[in-house]
């Protein structure tokens, strides 16, 4: 079955504790993203990557990581955990980027406390 | 800055009748647009797109219409089921935007039965 997975689905942390949230997509697309879902505010893109080694920063990257060490693989990490980075986030991938169709993950609920 | 607008948080429609969702757009740049639709605890899945170059697109009970003028779309469902009920999100890419996707903030749309 085609997917992105995501993992875990909720995580409550203490600020500062380093977390990452991993995806992994089983459709050898090329373009991965993450997202985070905010009351009022929708979906906004923290990076996005085209391949494999090719990372770019989307609207909100701040307090953000991310690699793509593999086509399949491209996790979120939160070096410092804020309170504001609480959070839904999104992991999402398609063949290539602006003009196809992006598939998500089930979301990881994220609280900093 | 939103550059993608959803201004209806909210909509309720009857079981049968039409649900016409709204999306209003700033950068007259942007050539692709997608709708997705997001049920509780789960990540959004696509919908139904849409190219620039066209004014309309359909897909069984799901429209789209673009007017490139006034920089708005709408999504049209008929008839609404209550299967349907759920948060629907417009977004946008264009060249200029490499390959990033802008977000609007969502409708939750109700199908009453």
């Amino acid at each position: 079955e085609a997917q992105v997975t995501q993992n875990p689905r909720y995580l409550i942390t203490v600020t500062g504790k380093k977390l990452t949230v991993t995806c992994s997509q089983n459709m050898n697309h090329e373009y991965m993203s993450w997202y985070r879902q905010d009351p009022g505010l929708g979906l906004r893109q923290i990076y996005y990557s085209m391949n494999v080694e090719a990372t770019d920063k989307g609207d909100v990257p701040e307090g953000y990581k991310v690699s793509r060490k593999e086509k399949r693989n491209f996790p979120l990490i939160l070096e410092s955990p804020s309170p504001n980075q609480t959070s839904l986030y999104f992991c999402a991938s398609s063949f290539w980027g602006g003009q196809t169709e992006a598939f998500f993950g089930q979301g990881t609920r994220l609280t900093v406390v | 800055d939103q550059q993608v607008k959803q201004n209806s948080p909210s909509l309720s429609v009857q079981e049968g009748r039409i649900s016409i969702l709204n999306c209003d757009y700033t950068n007259s740049m942007f050539d692709y647009f997608l709708w997705y639709k997001k049920y509780p605890a789960e990540g959004p899945t696509f919908l139904i797109s849409i190219s620039s170059i066209k004014d309309k697109n359909e897909d069984g009970r799901f429209t789209v219409f673009l007017n490139k003028s006034a920089k708005h779309l709408s999504l049209h469902i008929v008839p609404s089921q209550p299967g349907d009920s759920a948060v629907y999100f417009c977004a946008a890419s264009g060249a200029f935007s490499g390959n990033q996707f802008y977000f609007g903030t969502g409708t939750s749309l109700t199908v009453i039965p």
